[in-house]
């Protein structure tokens, strides 16, 4: 079955722990995104990669990293900078030459809390 | 600034009922229009909508787009439980980037 899978569901971190997580997809597509989700807020964009190797910010960055060595993976690390990292995380992927080449597919959350 | 809005904010009613959500956009260079569903997790995708006038359709779902008075709406007919979700509106921008400009979107409770 080809999908996007994000790992793990729940997460819980002290103050001040950076913390990863992971976002995998086997639909071959050359995009992905990282969003994050706050009650009331809807979806913000953190990162997008179009390319492997290549990435660019999205609306809101700063305290987040991330990598894009292979087509299939993104991580995004959550850095103790930071400021109010509670939030439930979506990754999703699209393809540019696919003919539903808008549509984002997501994975299905992490839930990321900070205690 | 480009933006979408949707509305209402939220929406309570009861099975059987038909309801209609208004997604309503200022975008520059506008592309297309998509609709999704999320259920408490990942958001699942409805349709995408390019051209005015032309009605998707999925079961009890409809959704159609103006391109003259930027504004789609999603119809969701016989309204059962399952039905219950928060339904989001984004729009894509022509350009090279997939940025992808969020409503807040619209929560439905259909109750039994």
């Amino acid at each position: 079955d080809g999908g996007i899978t994000q790992s793990p569901k729940y997460l819980f971190r002290k103050e001040g722990q950076n913390v990863t997580l992971s976002c995998e997809q086997n639909l071959n597509h050359d995009a992905m995104y990282w969003y994050r989700q706050d009650p009331g807020q809807g979806l913000r964009l953190i990162y997008y990669s179009q390319i492997v190797n290549d990435f660019q910010k999205g609306d809101i960055a700063e305290g987040y990293s991330v990598s894009r060595e292979k087509k299939e993976s993104f991580p995004l690390t959550v850095t103790s900078a930071q400021k109010n990292p509670t939030a439930f995380y979506l990754c999703a992927s699209s393809s540019p030459l696919a003919r539903d080449t808008d549509t984002q597919y997501f994975g299905p959350g992490t839930r990321l809390t900070v205690l | 600034e480009d933006k979408v809005v949707q509305s209402p904010l939220s929406l309570v009613v009861h099975e059987g009922d038909t309801v209609t959500l208004n997604c309503s956009y200022e975008v520059t260079n506008f592309r297309s229009l998509l609709w999704y569903k999320q259920e408490k997790k990942a958001p699942t995708f409805l349709f995408m909508l390019t051209s005015s006038g032309i009605e998707k359709k999925s079961g009890r779902l409809s959704s159609i787009l103006d391109k003259k008075e930027l504004f789609s709406i999603l119809n969701i007919t016989a309204t059962q439980t399952g039905d219950s979700a928060v339904y989001l509106c984004a729009v894509v921008p022509a350009g090279n980037n997939r940025k992808l400009i969020w409503g807040l979107g619209t929560s439905l409770a259909v109750n039994p």
